[in-house]
């Protein structure tokens, strides 16, 4: 079984402070893992993933994300925060099925002027 | 460039109703995907699809769902009997081949409610 734990259903930053968004996950098998972004009334946009390789990934819009084995964990950050940065974020696992993403119940991230 | 497109966008059905959320998938996408997103969740996987054929369809809540894909294009969510508990963001998705590695595009969702 996989699982996704997102801590902090909502997280606010001031604008151009450090974003970091925690994701822990569990599952049995080395897993796949992404970050997507939902704006308000769309559909889900991939920022990163991990597959394989290099632990550190880089994302667009200036987003990365570290893959932390010992840990379980793939958080996301960003050094410094743009308005645009707000909307909802969620941290997905593939834990082996090569097709199935068991996502975060999300992180709500609002900029503060 | 086309996304995937999903209609209609927005769907209000009375309780027992028979309901149908169409997803127009990415041109050339083998696979796609349901999801189910509850307010204040993240999605839930429903069911998946290569090509025209389902291979997954555990994430189905009951009997009442029903998904196709007749010729490896578009596809249909059916659901039957419309319950309250229904009421969600029905997400699709679709992507460029078979490999959990590819990324999933997703189209904006039906927002059903059953009153």
């Amino acid at each position: 079984a996989q699982s996704v734990t997102q801590l902090g259903s909502h997280v606010s930053v001031s604008e151009g402070a450090l974003v970091l968004l925690r994701c822990n996950y569990s599952s049995s098998v080395p897993p796949y893992l992404f970050w997507y972004v939902q704006y308000p009334n769309q559909g889900l946009q991939l920022l990163l993933k991990y597959t394989t390789g290099a632990t550190l990934v880089k994302g667009i819009n200036g987003f990365e994300a570290e893959f932390k084995k010992s840990e379980t964990s793939f958080h996301l950050t960003k050094p410094s925060a743009h308005m645009s940065d707000a909307a909802e974020y969620f941290c997905a696992v593939d834990g082996g099925s090569n097709y199935k993403l068991t996502f975060g119940k999300g992180t709500l991230l609002t900029v503060n002027p | 460039g086309a996304g995937v497109s999903q209609s209609p966008r927005y769907k209000v059905a009375k309780r027992g109703q028979d309901v149908a959320l169409r997803c127009d998938p990415i041109s050339g996408h083998v696979s796609l995907f349901w999801y189910q997103q509850a307010l204040g969740q993240g999605p839930e996987f429903l069911t998946y699809f290569q090509n025209e054929a389902q291979l997954d369809k555990s994430g189905l809540p009951s009997d009442r769902f029903f998904a196709e894909r007749p010729e490896g294009s578009v596809s249909t969510l059916k659901i039957q009997r419309t319950q309250q508990e229904d009421s969600a963001v029905y997400l699709c998705a679709s992507s460029l081949g078979t490999s959990g590695t590819g990324e999933q595009f997703f189209g904006p969702g039906t927002r059903l409610t059953v009153l």
